[in-house]
């Protein structure tokens, strides 16, 4: 079975930090994704990476950056946490064939207090 | 630009009934693809269908099934004889063509199965 790994479930951090949001997968998967996700607003697309560092900002990058230094591994990063960014985030990976489907991991639920 | 609507924010049904989850979806692509996904409390996306635009056949799968007009640019879901299992958030989600593989997700049906 396709594993995609997000490396926290809960999260509390404080307004200002610098906020590491980890994602692996074991499936040599080319594409990742990361979505937010808010009541009411579905899944966002925040960034997503075609593979190794290789991305491209999807409908709300502001505030956010990615990192893919390794296949498995892509990283989102909030420079400097905001209340508004309190949500839970979605990790999701695909092979990058287009008519597949994406796998997603747990997800992490950010709290910025 | 691709946009997905799902309007029913929240269903609820006794256990037993049918109940049909709508989507309707917006590109300009003419290949592309639709996904389902089914959201239980546990928070984890678990992938439920595929279906690519030159396939209009529509798919049962145990007691769901998907009805893919494209006339109506719909993909609806039925779940037959619900479960309380069936509890959920359900997502209708569409991905283009080449060049556009962003997957474009609707806001969910929260379904509520009542014993």
């Amino acid at each position: 079975d396709v594993k995609v790994t997000q490396s926290s479930r809960y999260l509390v951090k404080r307004t200002g930090e610098k906020v590491f949001l980890e994602c692996v997968q074991d499936m040599d998967h080319e594409n990742m994704f990361w979505y937010r996700q808010d009541p009411g607003l579905g899944l966002r697309l925040i960034y997503f990476s075609y593979d190794v560092k290789m991305k491209e900002k999807g409908d709300i990058p502001e505030g956010y950056s990615v990192s893919r230094e390794k296949k498995e591994r892509f990283s989102l990063i909030l420079e400097s946490a905001s209340t508004n960014q309190t949500s839970m985030y979605l990790c999701a990976s695909r092979v990058g064939t287009i008519n597949t489907e994406a796998f997603f991991g747990q997800g992490t639920r950010l709290t910025v207090v | 630009a691709q946009k997905v609507t799902q309007a029913q924010t929240e269903i609820s049904v006794v256990e037993k009934e049918d109940v049909t989850l709508d989507c309707v979806y917006e590109t300009r692509d003419t290949t592309y693809y639709l996904f389902w996904y089914k959201q239980p409390p546990s928070g984890e996306l678990v992938f439920l269908i595929r279906r690519n635009s030159f396939d209009e056949q529509n798919e049962i799968s145990g007691r769901y099934s998907w009805n893919f007009q494209k006339s109506t640019s719909s993909f609806n879901f039925t779940i037959t004889a619900s479960q309380v299992v069936d509890s959920a958030v359900y997502f209708c989600a569409l991905r283009g063509d080449f060049g556009n593989e962003k997957l474009t997700f609707g806001t969910g049906t929260r379904l509520t199965i009542i014993p």
